[in-house]
């Protein structure tokens, strides 16, 4: 079974703050994503990354930045820490799909409640 | 931009009976991927059925299965003889078969309650 894990499930940290979220995967997923989930939003793509210290910006990446130094490792990374991230992040992992294949299942993590007071 | 939009916050089956979750979308692509996905109250997002545009058949997989009208651009979830373990928020999401990465574009969610 392919098992994607957070580093913690719940997290409050202060405005201002540096704060790091690690996300592994054990199935050396090529494709990794961070994802924050918000009531009424659904789910907003924060950044992705397709190889080794290769990384895209999603659709929300302001006030973000992330790292894959290692391919089963993706992290988030809030350089400093507002009230507006206080959020449900989630990391997924994929594999990539082949040509002519078929879509590539994303498997999530658990979340973490990252609460910015 | 793809934009996925689920109008039903909340929806709520007797068990044992059948119950059809919404999903509309917008793309100007001809080929593209439909999931949903199940999130549980312990929050591990699953994936529930996949279809792909260029096929015709609606997927099924046991109890759920979609209706994917293409040119309405509509992609319904249909769950039959609910139970109650299928209490869950529900996601509808698009994937291009041309941007990289495997991206994913969500709806809102829509909220499941199964009432024993």
């Amino acid at each position: 079974d392919v098992k994607v894990t957070q580093s913690s499930r719940y997290l409050v940290k202060r405005t201002g703050e540096k704060v790091f979220l690690e996300c592994v995967q054990d199935m050396d997923h090529e494709n990794m994503f961070w994802y924050r989930q918000d009531p009424g939003l659904g789910l907003r793509l924060i950044y992705f990354s397709y190889d080794v210290k290769m990384k895209e910006k999603g659709d929300i990446p302001e006030g973000y930045s992330v790292s894959r130094e290692k391919k089963e490792r993706f992290s988030l990374i809030l350089e400093s820490a507002s009230t507006n991230q206080t959020s449900m992040y989630l990391c997924a992992s994929s594999l990539v799909r082949l040509a002519g294949g078929p879509a590539r299942e994303q498997y999530f993590g658990p979340g973490t409640r990252l609460t910015v007071t | 931009a793809q934009t996925v939009t689920q109008s039903q916050p909340e929806m709520s089956v007797q068990e044992a009976e059948t119950v059809t979750l919404s999903c509309t979308y917008d793309t100007s692509e001809s080929d593209y991927y439909l999931f949903w996905y199940k999130q549980p109250p312990s929050r591990q997002m699953i994936l529930v059925i996949r279809q792909e545009a260029y096929k015709q058949q609606n997927a099924t997989e046991n109890r759920f299965s979609v209706n994917f009208q293409k040119a309405a651009k509509s992609f319904s979830l249909k769950i039959s003889d609910s139970q109650l373990g299928d209490a869950a928020m529900y996601f509808c999401a698009y994937r291009s078969k041309e941007t990289s990465g495997s991206r994913l574009t969500f709806g809102e969610g829509t909220q499941l309650t199964v009432n024993p």
